[in-house]
């Protein structure tokens, strides 16, 4: 299977714990992002790199929030001090820049996501 | 304001109708647009994308823009129950990536 790959796909953890997600893109994809997404809400962006460099990254996100992707290929999101109000799918997405603008649209492919659910 | 509305529906349709879905948005700089389809439970998957005034078509799909209007619908023709889920409309401005909270379909057999 050459999709974007995510794990854990669950994760339960107790309030005030760190947890850590990993997220494998398409392989010869460069950009890679991160959303959050809640019940009836469409995805909500936290970040994106291209390649290793984060590029943006969401005024929504607390600093308990942060995401590597050290050598430009896979991606972790790590979560501080978790509260109940991340419970939350987290997905990732990953997509093939062609650096044509608007002409060439960033059309991006998700992966299955991670539930986390914070007691 | 959000920066991309959509109606949370739910729409329903008989099975062989057109749906139409509905997104308007806020940023007058966004350049490409997107519609995703989201099962239940599942992670949302590109139906087409759109990035000039007018229609676009693929297969039962058709995309519409008006950038004047700031508003981007999906036609969907000969709705089939397998249809039945969320749809998401996303806008892109460079950088930035904004999901509407998607509209609901529901194709009854």
């Amino acid at each position: 299977d050459t999709g974007v790959s995510q794990n854990p796909r669950h994760k339960i953890t107790k309030r005030g714990q760190n947890v850590t997600f990993r997220c494998d893109p398409i392989s010869e994809h460069n950009r890679l992002y991160w959303y959050r997404q809640t019940l009836g809400q469409g995805p909500e962006f936290l970040t994106y790199f291209q390649n290793e460099a984060q590029l943006e990254k969401s005024r929504l996100l607390s600093d308990r929030f942060s995401a590597e992707r050290p050598k430009g290929s896979f991606s972790t999101l790590e979560i501080q001090r978790t509260e109940q109000g991340d419970s939350a799918m987290y997905l990732c997405a990953s997509s093939l820049a062609r650096g044509g603008g608007y002409l060439t649209p960033d059309t991006q492919y998700f992966g299955p996501g991670t539930r986390l659910t914070v007691l | 304001q959000k920066e991309v509305e959509q109606n949370s529906g739910p729409l329903s349709v008989p099975e062989g109708a057109i749906a139409s879905l509905n997104c308007t948005y806020s940023d007058r700089g966004s350049q490409s647009f997107f519609w995703y389809r989201q099962y239940s439970g599942k992670s949302p998957e590109l139906i087409m994308f759109i990035y000039s005034n007018g229609d676009k078509e693929d297969g039962r799909f058709t995309a519409q823009l008006n950038k004047a209007s700031q508003y981007v619908s999906l036609l969907i023709r000969d709705s089939q129950p397998s249809d039945s889920a969320t749809y998401l409309c996303a806008v892109s401005n460079f950088n930035k990536f904004y999901f509407g909270s998607g509209t609901k379909l529901n194709v009854k057999p």
